[in-house]
């Protein structure tokens, strides 16, 4: 069974260009998490998609977005990067229902590096 | 307000030692998920063992318990014979009904030869 696959893994972007970030679930995983991780700040949570409607968003400004589509396929966008956007950028899927639901299995990353 | 707390910002034993990490946290539901996650430097996230909070029984996988206390908010990581591939960052987080996880601050664990 392929895991979570999240492209690209690298990424290098001028403050004030846009990104965009993809990540692609375990096959029947339903949920997409983005969690954003930094020395500074650790592991935060950015939003979680179910069936392409985001269920809960974290406390991020509105530059931060993403999306879900039908195959449960997740996209994330930054727009108008700052320097303070460097992160890893995790993608965790998970069934999404009940309490098997909760069991979250990551991606390798996004290093986004913003110069 | 919903937090986790990981005393130990890194820990360094020999190979085939016990170790044991400690997470204490915070929250007002009664329900709720608890979770140790490895992250070595690969960078990938890996679930280590997971406990539910309305069972009484610790959670084991292999060398890996838990000591989970729930009236204290204590959910502690034991590894036991501990091997140089446990070296990693180890995160303790918890999750609610919405799906997010809430994370420590990690531990750097090192496993020397």
């Amino acid at each position: 069974k392929a895991g979570v696959t999240q492209t690209p893994r690298y990424l290098i972007k001028t403050r004030g260009q846009q990104v965009t970030l993809s990540c692609s679930p375990i096959s029947g995983h339903r949920s997409v998490s983005w969690y954003q991780q930094t020395p500074g700040q650790g592991l935060q949570f950015l939003f979680e998609y179910f069936s392409e409607t985001q269920r809960n968003k974290g406390n991020f400004p509105g530059r931060f977005s993403g999306r879900q589509f039908s195959n449960s396929r997740s996209e994330m966008n930054v727009s108008t990067l700052e320097l303070g956007d460097s992160a890893l950028y995790l993608c965790a899927s998970s069934l999404g229902e009940g309490a098997r639901g909760t069991e979250a299995f990551f991606g390798q990353g996004t290093r986004l590096t913003v110069v | 307000a919903q937090t986790v707390t990981q005393s130990q910002p890194e820990m360094s034993v020999q190979e085939a030692e016990t170790v044991t990490l400690s997470c204490t946290y915070d929250t007002s539901e009664n329900n709720y998920y608890l979770f140790w996650y490895k992250q070595p430097p690969s960078r990938q996230m890996i679930l280590v063992i997971r406990q539910e909070a309305y069972k009484q029984q610790n959670a084991t996988e292999n060398r890996f318990s838990v000591n989970f206390q729930k009236a204290a908010k204590s959910f502690s990581l034991k590894i036991s014979d501990s091997q140089l591939g446990d070296t990693a960052m180890y995160f303790c987080a918890f999750m609610i009904s919405n799906y997010q996880l809430i994370w420590g601050a990690g531990t750097k664990l090192i496993i020397k030869p």
